[in-house]
């Protein structure tokens, strides 16, 4: 399953099909990019982080591509499970400490 | 290892009244920030502070809010005489001295609702 920006804020896959979320971001001159997992009634939880002098980079079971020519990140999950199940917030580092959060996408795993 | 630590999780007030949020860090961080999210909207950046002083308020509304970080004890996120639009989520997120390119980490927020 595949989301295009903020456009689709959910998507829908298959339990053990592979999830991809896209995110674009706002600011060319941001450095430093982080995925985050939010589920209900909890805060965001970290998945995977990326700086600006990569294109890829991987953890278990995710792996985050940037593109910065269009300002573009996405989050691949592999082999989606139902704990997946959460809206995955991207945020944009600028200046400084201060991240800028996307709207989110909201995943759901149909089992 | 205890993790960033918010209290209370739910809070209630009466318009008009003061809001007192509160979060420890995780141990050994020394940078906190301060973020309100609304339903179905992302996280939008209030205040950034190290100990006993505040880096960036940028996103912070410049009257009846207020955040400080104290040599000892907890970040404390104030708000005074509380209007229906201040209910949402506040969360807090913590970060260890060094380099900026450090993630930061939540805590599971503090739900504020006013009647």
């Amino acid at each position: 399953g595949e989301n295009v920006g903020l456009h689709l804020p959910t998507l829908s896959v298959q339990e053990g099909d592979n999830s991809i979320i896209n995110c674009a971001y706002s600011n060319s001159a941001s450095d430093y990019f982080i995925w985050y997992k939010q589920e209900s009634g909890k805060g965001p939880q970290f998945i995977i982080d990326i700086r600006s002098n990569m294109d890829k980079r991987q953890g278990q079971r995710v792996t985050v591509l940037l593109n910065k020519t269009v300002k573009h990140l996405s989050l691949q999950i592999a082999a989606t499970q139902p704990g997946d199940s959460a809206v995955y917030f991207c945020a944009e580092r600028h200046t400084g400490n201060q991240f800028y959060f996307g709207t989110g996408t909201s995943l759901t795993v149909i089992p | 290892n205890a993790g960033v630590m918010q209290n209370p999780r739910h809070l209630v007030r009466r318009r008009g009244q003061e809001a007192r949020l509160r979060c420890s860090p995780m141990k050994g961080h020394s940078h906190v920030y301060w973020y309100r999210q609304l339903p179905e909207e992302g996280l939008k950046f209030m205040v950034y502070l190290q100990k006993e002083n505040i880096i960036d308020e940028s996103g912070m509304p410049k009257e009846r809010f207020s955040a400080e970080f104290p040599k000892e004890g907890p970040s404390i996120l104030r708000i005074q005489q509380v209007v229906r639009g201040d209910s949402a989520a506040y969360f807090c997120a913590s970060s260890p001295p060094g380099p900026p390119n450090q993630p930061q980490h939540f805590g599971d927020g503090t739900r504020l609702s006013i009647l």
